[in-house]
């Protein structure tokens, strides 16, 4: 069984250009977490999805921030215009309906706007 | 956005020590977790407890959540090089919008010089 999975690993990326990150949660997961983390604090929630559907969004996740899981597996997480303000580490998790909800965590994906 | 009050901030250990330290909360959780986090990477979960009052050991780490269900603790003894890294603690809501997202804590930088 494969853990969560994210791409890419780091991105940098000029202020004001689109960035788009890939999260692949662990098979058979159909809850699906995005996250943010800036140095020395812990991750903030910004979006969760159960199969398909976006349940709950974060105050953090400004118009600029889109996320999809399309078909209930893997899913996006689109900046628009990104701000230097973005530059943070991005974490995905997943965890399965039905037991005890436990959150395992992909790698991340370190943005960094310049 | 709300995070939880975690202590201490940081600590340095000699090996073969032991370890504690803690997360409150103002508000009652339904489920405590702690994750390990090195650099670069992202947090793995280590305990997870769903009942107040529960102690529960994983290896050389014991976890409790408190009584109040608005705080936890986590000790590691006999500590090793390995262990050296950043604990989160987590808490979890049940039912309501709230339900399913973890809110962190600051983190704990651990040091152990051999």
């Amino acid at each position: 069984d494969t853990g969560v999975s994210q791409d890419p690993r780091h991105k940098i990326t000029k202020r004001g250009q689109n960035v788009t990150f890939r999260c692949d949660p662990i098979s058979e997961h159909n809850r699906l977490y995005w996250y943010r983390q800036t140095l020395g604090q812990g991750p903030e929630f910004l979006t969760y999805f159960q199969n398909e559907a976006q349940l709950e969004k974060s105050r953090l996740l400004s118009d600029r921030f889109s996320a999809e899981r399309p078909k209930g597996s893997f899913s996006t997480l689109e900046i628009q215009r990104t701000e230097q303000g973005d530059s943070a580490m991005y974490l995905c998790a997943s965890s399965k309906t039905g037991g005890r909800d436990e959150q395992y965590f992909g790698p991340g994906t370190r943005l960094t706007v310049t | 956005g709300q995070q939880l009050n975690q202590s201490p901030q940081s600590m340095f250990i000699q090996e073969g020590e032991d370890v504690s330290m803690n997360c409150t909360s103002s508000s009652i959780f339904n489920t405590w977790l702690w994750y390990k986090q090195d650099p670069g990477e992202g947090p793995v979960l280590l305990i997870a407890l769903y009942k107040a009052g529960e102690l529960t050991s994983n290896g050389r780490l014991t976890a409790q959540f408190g009584i109040t269900r608005k705080d936890s603790f986590l000790n590691i003894s006999a500590s090793i090089p390995s262990d050296v890294g950043i604990y989160f603690c987590a808490g979890q809501k049940a039912g309501g919008t709230s339900y399913g997202k973890l809110t962190f804590g600051q983190g704990t930088i651990l040091t152990v010089h051999p």
